[in-house]
């Protein structure tokens, strides 16, 4: 199983262009999530899936979208890009039975 | 709305030194986390507790949980340098796996 796979791992933006985010899982996790980290701040909730067609926003959903048309992926679109979208982003995927998260490897996002 | 609270958020510790990492949440919740980073990495996860009065333990790393108190702590024995690393609590309300973190806690073991 590869896990939880994220691309790209490093993404460069200019304000006002749109990118997708891509975020996929192998292990047939209901849950989906997706953080974004900031230095001093640890990891904020921006969108999250309960399960294919289900999708909610977190504590941070402004300026992206989010779909969830199959179990295993869960992109995340930002529509038109800001400096303060630039982070690290995570995904995350969980299910009922394992009492744990998994977390992907991370994209690296700078918006100029 | 649940705030999580870590300290301290910067711990320079000597090798073979014992120190305790505190995680204050502000309700009830149903899980917590604990999670290792090392820099530009992703979260590696350490220990999920999920009673009041659990305890768990992997090498020198010892983590428990007091819900009544809405406190867990991680207590490192004896560091080593390879412990050196950012430290996360993340506590879960709701049954939807939702996490709130703390900010983190920077840990420095020197020699």
């Amino acid at each position: 199983n590869a896990g939880v796979t994220q691309t790209p791992k490093f993404q460069v933006l200019k304000t006002g262009q749109s990118m997708t985010l891509q975020c996929a899982q192998d292990m047939n996790h209901e849950y989906m999530s997706w953080y974004r980290q900031d230095p001093g701040m640890g990891l904020r909730l921006i969108h999250y899936s309960v399960g294919a067609g289900i999708t909610d926003q977190g504590e941070v959903p402004n300026g992206y979208n989010v779909s969830r048309s199959t179990t295993e992926d869960f992109p995340l679109r930002l529509l038109s890009a800001a400096p303060s979208q630039t982070s690290v982003y995570f995904c995350a995927s969980s299910s009922p039975i394992r009492n744990e998260q998994f977390f992907g490897p991370g994209t690296r996002l700078t918006v100029l | 709305e649940l705030k999580v609270e870590q300290n301290p958020l910067f711990l320079s510790m000597q090798e073979g030194k014992n120190y305790t990492i505190y995680c204050n949440y502000s309700t009830t919740s149903d899980r917590l986390y604990w999670y290792r980073q090392d820099p530009g990495k992703s979260l590696e996860s350490l220990f999920v507790l999920l009673s009041n009065g659990a305890v768990k333990q992997e090498g020198r790393l010892m983590a428990s949980l007091d819900t009544k108190a809405r406190l867990s702590t991680l207590h490192i024995t004896a560091a080593v340098h390879d412990l050196s690393a950012t430290y996360f609590c993340a506590v879960e309300s709701g049954s939807n796996y939702k996490l709130t973190f703390g900010k983190g806690t920077l840990l420095t073991v020197n020699p």
